[in-house]
C-alpha cells in the first residue's frame, strides 16, 4: 500500500518557473525523502528531511516537513527542461526492529523550453 | 551513475517460467532492496536484506523469493511467472538498515507473453 501520495500527478511549467509538488502521509515517520525518476531509469535521491526537521534546502531544492499536518512540500526553483522527470516522496519509518521506505505514485513534471 | 549494477536489463519470457535476476550492490552498501515498478501499482516494496540477513518483507508474492550472498550480491527469483509480473524490478542499496537514502540501479525490464 502507498504510504505517500503525491499531489499534483503531474504538473507542466515553462523553463525558469518554479515547482511546487506536494506529499501526503498517514502515519509517523522517521524521515522523508524524495527521489527523482527520468523515464525508464532507476531513481535518483534528491534530498532527505528528518522528522525533526521542517526545512532543507539542497541547490535549487527546498524541501519542507510539518508532520503535525502530515505533508511535505518539494520545490524546484527557476527550473529547466533538464529537470523533467517523475518526482516521489518516499517516506521512512519503523515498525518494530524493521525500518521500511515506502514511495508515493510520484509527481511528473514537464518543464517546457 | 549509482553503482549498483543490475542485470540482464531486459527479460522476456513466457507464462509459467522461472526467472532470476541478479544486483550487485554499490561498494560498501550492507543493505539490498528489491522494489516492483508498474503503471497501475506504482513503486512496490518486496524485500530487504541487510548484510545476508532478511531485514522486512513488503508485497513479495509466495512465488518470489530473494537471497543476498556472503559477497552482498543478491537475486531475486520469480517463477510461475504470471502476465501481471510484467514490471520493472529495481534493486537498491544503502549503507546501513534504515534510514539511510537508497541507490537504485537501472533497473531489469521483466515482459511476460
Amino acid at each position: 500500500s502507498q504510504q505517500g501520495e503525491e499531489d499534483p500527478q503531474a504538473l507542466s511549467i515553462q523553463e525558469g518557473e518554479n515547482a511546487t509538488m506536494n506529499c501526503s502521509y498517514k502515519t509517523s515517520i522517521n524521515n522523508l525523502q524524495w527521489y527523482r525518476q527520468n523515464s525508464g531509469r532507476g531513481l535518483v535521491h534528491l534530498i532527505l528531511i528528518r522528522s525533526n526537521e521542517r526545512e532543507k534546502h539542497s541547490g535549487r531544492l527546498r524541501v519542507t516537513l510539518d508532520t503535525s499536518k502530515k505533508s511535505s512540500s518539494l520545490l524546484i526553483t527557476a527550473s529547466r527542461a533538464a529537470d523533467t522527470a517523475s518526482y516521489f516522496c518516499a517516506t521512512g519509518s519503523s515498525g518494530g526492529s524493521n525500518y521500511k521506505l515506502t514511495f508515493g505514485k510520484g509527481t511528473l513534471l514537464t518543464v517546457n523550453p | 551513475d549509482s553503482g549498483v549494477t543490475q542485470t540482464p536489463k531486459h527479460l522476456i519470457t513466457a507464462t509459467g517460467q522461472r526467472v532470476t535476476l541478479r544486483c550487485s550492490p554499490r561498494s560498501g552498501d550492507l543493505s539490498v532492496y528489491w522494489y516492483q515498478q508498474s503503471l497501475d501499482q506504482g513503486l512496490q516494496f518486496l524485500i530487504q536484506y541487510y548484510n545476508g540477513e532478511e531485514r522486512a518483507k513488503g508485497n513479495i508474492l509466495e512465488r518470489f523469493s530473494a537471497q543476498q550472498f556472503p559477497d552482498l550480491h543478491s537475486e531475486l527469483n520469480l517463477s510461475s511467472l504470471e502476465l501481471g509480473d510484467s514490471a520493472l524490478y529495481f534493486c537498491a542499496s544503502s549503507v546501513g538498515p534504515d534510514n539511510s537514502p537508497l541507490h537504485f540501479g537501472n533497473g531489469t525490464r521483466l515482459t511476460v507473453t
